[in-house]
């Protein structure tokens, strides 16, 4: 996807384990946004944030922590990984006017 | 009740069909409204982008929005297999809030 870039793509891990996901942006949007995906759930939303060091919770945020030290970068932790947070995981940008730019997503497997 | 309701389907047409896809949403606060495409294990694609009330046009697809019933349609007309994809809509009361999505429809065009 242009301009957003998700990593890793896909990653298995055990429970217990600190996990790290990277979203990178080259747009300089403003919004980023962090999902999980799951079957019967859709898109549910954990955490954005709207600049540097600007963050809020989604309404499934439990479990996650999020960082952002510059622009172009999102990360979302788990911080202690379990398997209910066996998903994938979508980063989104945006810049208000025109929806939201996703990435291509990272399949999470906790074992 | 949910922000935003959608039929998850799946639904299958034949080739060249014209397919239509609806949501309700129950917060009349909502202008603007969209409609993703996510192919499978792929991050959903802005598709249409609409304000308010009316249609909104771009080739074969035709988005509809209906506020007075909170209704959203997208229409696609002469279906092509390659528009086999879960369809999301969603909607926002600013164009700087956060999207409310909707759980999406599957599609299936059969050749």
């Amino acid at each position: 996807d242009a301009g957003i870039t998700q990593s890793p793509r896909h990653k298995v891990t055990e429970t217990g384990t600190p996990v790290t996901l990277r979203c990178h942006q080259t747009e300089n949007h403003r919004y980023m946004y962090w999902y999980r995906q799951d079957p019967g759930h859709g898109l549910r939303l954990i955490h954005y944030s709207y600049g540097v060091k600007d963050t809020d919770k989604g309404e499934v945020s439990d479990g996650y922590s999020v960082s952002r030290s510059k622009t172009e970068d999102f990360l979302l932790t788990l911080e202690s990984a379990t398997s209910s947070q066996t998903s994938v995981y979508f980063c989104a940008i945006s810049e208000g006017q025109e929806g939201y730019t996703f990435g291509s997503g990272t399949r999470l497997t906790v074992v | 009740q949910k922000e935003v309701e959608q039929d998850p389907g799946p639904l299958s047409v034949p080739e060249g069909a014209i397919v239509s896809l609806n949501c309700t949403y129950s917060n009349s606060a909502f202008q603007y409204f969209m409609w993703y495409r996510q192919y499978s294990r792929k991050g959903p694609e802005l598709l249409m982008y609409t304000y308010s009330s009316g249609n909104k046009e771009d080739g074969r697809f035709t988005a509809q929005v209906d506020k007075s019933s909170k209704y959203i349609s997208l229409f696609i007309r002469d279906s092509q297999p390659s528009d086999s994809a879960t369809y999301l809509c969603a909607t926002v009361k600013t164009s700087y809030d956060k999207v409310i999505f909707g759980p999406g429809t599957s599609l299936s065009v059969i050749p």
